[in-house]
């Protein structure tokens, strides 16, 4: 089947931007998601991009899509202590019926 | 407006119980999804309706479960003889559409399952 795949950790000081990279092996994906979710809460959507775009920006947000080699990465500048989350990176292949997610990266903050 | 809402939170049952999930999606979305998040398997997609209709089961994990919507709007997901390989989060999403622009797909709290 197709596979999402996440860095397990990701480690950063607050203030310094943090970069979350995803990997993903259909090609017939038409939009990727980011989602965040919060220890004991639901999914929430950060943002999406369309597979025709190659970047996309929401205020601390940046979203960097390479289709050629099947790379999505999530960009949060100036990252704060509320920025402490799992991320999953989601996509949905051409055909598919519902979303194929990551792991998920614990984004962890240090002080 | 009101999100996606799922009850009950939480439920605790024994092995071999019956159990209900249910799912109010957003009002006016027409897609409904259900997932399920574990720690060994991470998210799992299960099923999706477009209005009512569940055009395809295969990703259900065994006969045991089954889920309905109705009157295009509500949906349960039905675990029959639950077994300890059930305990999960069961979690609900739901999106104006189903593939291609608007199916940005917006997820209730879950709910969580722990059998005994």
């Amino acid at each position: 089947g197709e596979d999402v795949e996440q860095s397990l950790f990701l480690s950063v000081r607050e203030g310094d931007s943090s970069v979350i990279n995803c990997t993903y092996t259909d090609s017939s994906s038409t939009y990727l998601y980011w989602y965040k979710q919060e220890p004991g809460a639901g999914l929430q959507l950060l943002t999406y991009i369309f597979s025709n775009m190659d970047m996309k920006q929401d205020q601390r947000l940046t979203v960097l899509l390479n289709k050629k080699d099947k790379h999505l990465s999530l960009r949060i500048a100036d990252t704060q202590t509320g920025d402490s989350a799992i991320y999953f990176c989601a996509e949905m292949g051409g055909g598919a019926d519902g979303l194929t997610f990551g792991k998920g990266t614990h984004l962890i903050i240090q002080p | 407006g009101a999100g996606v809402s799922q009850s009950p939170s939480n439920k605790v049952t024994e092995k071999g119980k019956d159990v209900e999930l249910r799912c109010d999606p957003i009002s006016g979305h027409t897609a409904l999804y259900w997932y399920r998040q574990s720690l060994g398997q991470g998210l799992e997609f299960l099923i999706y309706f477009q209005g009512n209709s569940a055009p395809d089961k295969s990703g259900l994990p065994s006969d045991r479960f089954s889920a309905e919507r109705t009157g295009g709007s509500v949906s349960t997901l039905t675990i029959q003889r639950t077994q300890q390989e059930d305990s999960a989060v069961y979690l609900c999403a739901s999106s104006l559409a189903h593939g291609g622009r608007g199916d940005e797909q917006y997820f209730g709290p879950g709910t969580r399952l722990t059998v005994t």
